[in-house]
């Protein structure tokens, strides 16, 4: 079956240290992958995609996401975590061509200490 | 600018009382999406729309209902037979080309039953 994972529902950064959120997926054909933040009470912005041009993604806020199909994972990171990014992420899959289904991870909470 | 809305921010409702939520774009997407999203578990696909009067269940459509009469329009109905109505409700739409396209989110819509 196809699905998507996010190790870790809350995980805690200091200002200026690495962020990493870990994203795994499961399928049996090419995925697409996506990963979105989410700030309280509002809806979900795209950081970046995966599109198969290139492994390594970078998106917006400094973020970027390596896809690695050995591993099966499309990890977030982003070298100096600042009090902004605190917010909820969320990894997302779809897996064909014009698929109109998404799959989203469960998501991951990132707080960023002072 | 081009976007998602989605009216009102926040609904109150009572048991038994049928309520329904407004999601309007403007990007010309032709799909567009109806998400559930339960603290710890995610989105949740309720109803997906490819096409003008046309609409699939998602996942968990139990206890609602949409109509897609317009490109621009997919309103949600929460209806009573939702058992747990309580939650933050999210459209969204995309573009349909090739590729791996990513969803467009609206603010959300935050449903209270009291």
């Amino acid at each position: 079956a196809q699905s998507v994972t996010q190790l870790g529902s809350h995980v805690s950064v200091s200002e200026g240290a690495l962020v990493l959120l870990r994203c795994n997926y499961s399928s049996s054909v090419p995925p697409y992958l996506f990963w979105y933040v989410q700030y309280p009470n509002q809806g979900l912005q795209l950081l970046l995609k995966y599109t198969s041009a290139a492994t390594l993604v970078k998106g917006i806020n400094g973020f970027e996401a390596e896809f690695k199909k050995s591993e099966t994972s499309f990890h977030l990171t982003k070298p100096s975590a600042h009090m902004s990014d605190a917010a909820e992420y969320f990894c997302a899959v779809s897996f064909a061509p014009g698929t109109y289904k998404y799959i989203f991870g469960t998501g991951t909470r990132l707080k960023v200490l002072a | 600018d081009g976007g998602i809305t989605q009216s009102p921010k926040y609904l109150f409702r009572k048991e038994g009382q049928n309520v329904t939520l407004s999601c309007e774009q403007n990007l010309n997407h032709d799909a567009m999406y109806w998400y559930r999203q339960d603290p710890g578990q995610g989105l949740r696909l309720i109803y997906y729309s490819q096409i003008v009067n046309d609409f699939q269940k998602g996942d968990i459509a139990e206890g609602y209902s949409v109509s897609r009469e317009k490109k621009e329009s997919f309103p949600l109905t929460v209806t009573s037979a939702q058992k747990n109505p309580t939650a933050f409700y999210l459209c969204a739409s995309r573009r349909e080309t090739s590729g791996p396209n990513e969803q467009f989110f609206g603010p959300g819509t935050r449903l209270t039953v009291l």
